[in-house]
């Protein structure tokens, strides 16, 4: 049964570029949520995805979007980075009748030069 | 706003202890209550979750919930190296799937 999976594992870029980060939801999960964690903290939640639609947003600028496919897999897309937006960004999947338990991905690390 | 209010750390015990880890919220409508392990570089991993007052055990994890006191703990009996760990502290308000973390408590296991 594959879990979560993100994809890329690393990334750097530099300010004001743009970046896309993928996520695959464990298998049978509908539900994908996307979470930020800077160093030292606990993930904030910056939104989440179910049906293709945004269903709830968390504190974050409209620099932050998100997508989700029919087959519930998500991105997220970041753009005019800061860099401030330097973290590990985590992709955490759920079924929506059951969306409290969430399964994290190994997330992806980003670092803004 | 709602807070989850966890101390850093790090909380520092010898094999085979009990680990104690704490968590205190601010909204009393919260109903559901998640502890995850983070190991360093890692993503989290669900422990156990509570909603019901009193104690819920899970092998060498027993979780516990005081809604008056808004307080959440976390017991983990026979403590190993290999629990050594951030301990996050995660809690959803009536009404919302959203989590809101706490910062994390790191714990060390000493041999």
């Amino acid at each position: 049964d594959a879990g979560v999976t993100q994809s890329p594992t690393h990334l750097i870029k530099t300010r004001g570029q743009q970046v896309t980060l993928r996520c695959s939801p464990k298998s049978g999960h509908d539900t994908v949520s996307w979470y930020q964690q800077a160093l030292g903290q606990g993930p904030q939640f910056i939104f989440q995805y179910y049906e293709e639609e945004e269903r709830q947003r968390g504190n974050f600028p409209d620099r932050f979007s998100g997508h989700q496919f029919p087959n519930y897999s998500s991105e997220l897309n970041v753009n005019a980075l800061l860099l401030g937006d330097s973290a590990l960004y985590l992709c955490a999947s759920s079924l929506t009748s059951h969306q409290e338990t969430q399964y994290f991905g190994p997330g992806t690390r980003l670092l803004v030069l | 706003q709602k807070e989850v209010e966890q101390n850093s750390g790090p909380l520092s015990v010898p094999e085979g202890a009990i680990a104690s880890l704490n968590c205190t919220y601010s909204d009393r409508g919260s109903q559901s209550f998640f502890w995850y392990r983070q190991y360093s570089g890692k993503s989290p991993e669900l422990i156990m979750f509570i909603y019901s007052n009193g104690d819920k055990e899970d092998g060498r994890f027993t979780a516990q919930l005081n809604k008056a006191s808004q307080y959440v703990s976390l017991l983990i009996r026979d403590s190993q190296p290999s629990d050594s760990a951030t301990y996050l502290c995660a809690v959803h308000s009536g009404g919302s799937y959203i989590p809101t973390f706490g910062r994390g408590t790191s714990l060390i296991v000493h041999p």
